[in-house]
């Protein structure tokens, strides 16, 4: 596809419940990024992959956290035991290049998780 | 650590100019980001500053002063659609980070 593409694009869940987010970058993209929105609040970073390098998972808040990039496109981002206060919109960027240089990054749609 | 602050909220009247501050405290920079962002949407680029000075868009310019650790957005002859959410982010150590965002209304 033309841009970066996230499902589902809603996910209503029972606390306690493990939930799995998908994202697919724009093609040729080698640097894929999370990051979660609550309501009324900035964007915060939850991992960051480039190629094959070990991924920056210092953004992700608790362990029940985890995300994987398969073949260095695909990622999935799955959270363990919801909680209610993981409830917000998931975004997922893509860029072409990395290491501190120019990096516009080009977002998905989201995922709004809601957990009940 | 980072710290970027931007206002809240702003309103402002269509065709008017509005100028929306951000400042940072980071522990790297290689550049500055402003996104927008309308409501349940995705954030999407408005411009990118590194080196300090000017650069100009359209009706968007952006400001950058890398010694005050200090940036501005611009926006000229507002429209109606320009109301939504301005997203300031500083590009540090391989990550993107961003200010909680200034809501702009524009108001007839």
């Amino acid at each position: 596809g033309a841009g970066v593409s996230q499902s589902p694009s809603n996910k209503v869940t029972e606390k306690g419940k493990d939930v799995e987010l998908r994202c697919d970058p724009i093609s040729g993209h080698t640097a894929l990024y999370w990051y979660r929105q609550s309501l009324g609040q900035g964007l915060e970073f939850l991992i960051y992959f480039q190629g094959n390098s070990a991924p920056d998972k210092s953004g992700l808040p608790s362990d029940r956290f985890s995300a994987e990039r398969t073949g260095g496109s695909v990622s999935t981002l799955t959270i363990q035991r919801t909680q209610q206060e993981d409830s917000a919109v998931y975004l997922c960027a893509s860029s072409s290049l990395a290491g501190g240089k120019y990096n516009e990054q080009f977002f998905g749609p989201g995922t709004r998780l809601t957990v009940l | 650590g980072q710290n970027i602050d931007q206002p809240t909220e702003m309103t402002a009247t269509e065709g008017a100019i509005v100028q929306i501050n951000c400042t940072y405290q980071t522990s790297g920079f290689n550049g500055l980001f402003w996104y927008q962002q309308h409501a349940g949407e995705a954030p999407t680029f408005l411009s990118y500053n590194v080196l300090d000075g000017l650069e100009e868009k359209g009706r968007f310019s952006s400001f950058l002063s890398r010694s005050k650790g200090y940036s501005y957005l611009l926006l000229k002859e507002l429209q109606m659609k320009d109301s939504a959410s301005y997203l300031c982010a500083v590009w540090g150590s391989y990550q993107l980070t961003f200010g909680k965002g200034t809501k702009l209304s524009v108001i007839p």
